[in-house]
């Protein structure tokens, strides 16, 4: 398993201003992600964050909006840009152990995003 | 287009038994997951199929049929703090997580 720490859990945003969330994992991990969950929604993966490279964005997601930083295999940053009140949501950081399964994902507490 | 469906809510009594289902449209399959999400926390894993059949851990069941699309998380003896949404997610012919919305599930005492 792993203990995964996201900050800030929640914050108020005026709407035009960025925020960026951090992720720290207690050990080093390969596979790191970061999805958004709008209320009463499924998971979206927002993008695959590589170390060392750019981070590999999903369909609808673009690195201006969404920068994402890997400086090394325990941290990452999520900035949300620009901010308008549809941007509200829970941004979970996940990480994947190397094992067998694939998909087996561990989160972070999420951080809760309100645009005002 | 891929697809997981599941039911949006469920009301279930403490004692009960409780059969979450989901069925799923996706171009391939490589392996389906429940995961457990109490409110304002984040996902937990539960139980991973890649074959048909049931595997059971503890309380919880979980079931697949390849050929149907189809799986459902069974859960025994509920207690209170199983209230949360269940969340199924299936991995795709190219490795990508496709989520299900989650159903969430009340119980009562």
């Amino acid at each position: 398993s792993a203990v995964i720490s996201q900050k800030p859990s929640r914050d108020i945003c005026q709407r035009g201003t960025s925020l960026t969330i951090q992720c720290q994992v207690d050990s080093q991990v390969t596979m790191m992600f970061w999805y958004r969950q709008q209320p009463g929604q499924s998971l979206t993966l927002i993008a695959t964050a590589n170390q060392g490279s750019e981070a590999t964005y999903e369909s609808g997601f673009v690195i201006d909006k969404f920068p994402i930083s890997r400086p090394n295999l325990t941290f990452s940053t999520l900035t949300v840009s620009n901010m308008s009140p549809e941007d509200s949501s829970i941004y979970l950081c996940s990480v994947a152990i190397g094992r067998d399964i694939v998909g087996e994902l561990f989160f972070g507490e999420g951080s809760r995003l309100t645009v005002l | 287009g891929q697809n997981i469906d599941q039911p949006t809510e469920m009301t279930a009594t403490e004692g009960a038994i409780v059969q979450i289902n989901c069925t799923y449209q996706t171009s391939g399959f490589n392996g389906l997951f429940w995961y457990q999400q109490h409110a304002g926390e984040a996902p937990t894993f539960l139980s991973y199929n890649v074959l048909d059949g049931l595997e059971e851990k503890g309380r919880f069941s979980s079931f697949l049929s390849r050929s149907k699309g189809y799986s459902y998380l069974l859960l025994k003896e509920l207690q209170m703090k199983d209230s949360a949404s269940y969340l199924c997610a299936v991995v795709d012919s190219n490795y990508q997580l496709i989520w299900g919305a989650g159903t969430k599930l009340i119980i009562k005492p």
